[in-house]
């Protein structure tokens, strides 16, 4: 059971580049969602997802797209880099949304270290 | 922003010491989780502590939580150079209508063998 999975772990990107980051989970989650950690600022949320065509925005969403045609995956995407990006991300799942209310824990991958020159 | 705010925002003691974390958040909640990160790592949940409870224990950790205060503290006891790691309080708050988990800045723990 590998839970949640994140590509690729190091990235570094020009500005104006575009790229993907994957995230795929096993554990049937409906609720998918992408943070980005930097320092001093904690996790904050980019966008989330309660289920397989229904996205929406977080704190933090400018500059990032995201979509969700399958339960098991939830790619972020930077369509034009810029350095202000340079962070690490993560993804992270949970049963429902409403599960997430109650109090259900999130599943975290490793991360993704991006670098925006 | 709705986010938590922890402190100290680092924190060094000696092995064998408690270590405690505090935590404030600025609108009312349905529950507040801690987590656990370690270097390099991504977040692993802890506890959960529930708006209408006011003190939880697993293990060696110890969560209290009073909502008047809009506050919540994590003790960990008898520490040891494993517990190096960071941590963060997440919240979700009532009422919001959206699905989203709400993190904290976090408190850097060192514990010195």
């Amino acid at each position: 059971n590998a839970g949640v999975t994140q590509t690729p772990k190091f990235q570094v990107l020009k500005t104006g580049q575009s790229m993907t980051l994957q995230c795929a989970q096993d554990m049937n989650h409906e609720y998918m969602s992408w943070y980005r950690q930097d320092p001093g600022m904690g996790l904050r949320l980019i966008h989330y997802s309660v289920g397989a065509g229904i996205t929406d925005q977080g704190e933090v969403p400018n500059g990032y797209n995201v979509s969700r045609s399958t339960t098991e995956d939830f790619p972020l995407r930077l369509l034009s880099a810029a350095p202000s990006q340079t962070s690490v991300y993560f993804c992270a799942s949970t049963l429902t949304g409403a599960s997430l209310m109650r109090g259900e824990k999130l599943f975290f991958g490793s991360g993704t270290q991006l670098s925006v020159l | 922003s709705q986010q938590g705010e922890e402190d100290p925002q680092a924190l060094s003691i000696q092995e064998g010491e408690n270590a405690t974390m505090n935590c404030s958040y600025k609108t009312s909640i349905n529950n507040l989780q801690w987590y656990r990160q370690n270097s390099g790592r991504g977040l692993v949940h802890l506890i959960l502590i529930r708006s209408n409870e006011r003190e939880k224990h697993s293990g060696r950790l110890r969560v209290t939580l009073d909502t008047s205060k809009k506050s919540s503290s994590l003790l960990i006891t008898a520490s040891r150079a494993a517990d190096t790691a960071s941590y963060f309080c997440a919240t979700v708050h009532s009422g919001a209508g959206s699905y989203q988990l709400t993190f904290g800045k976090g408190t850097k723990l060192s514990v010195i063998p």
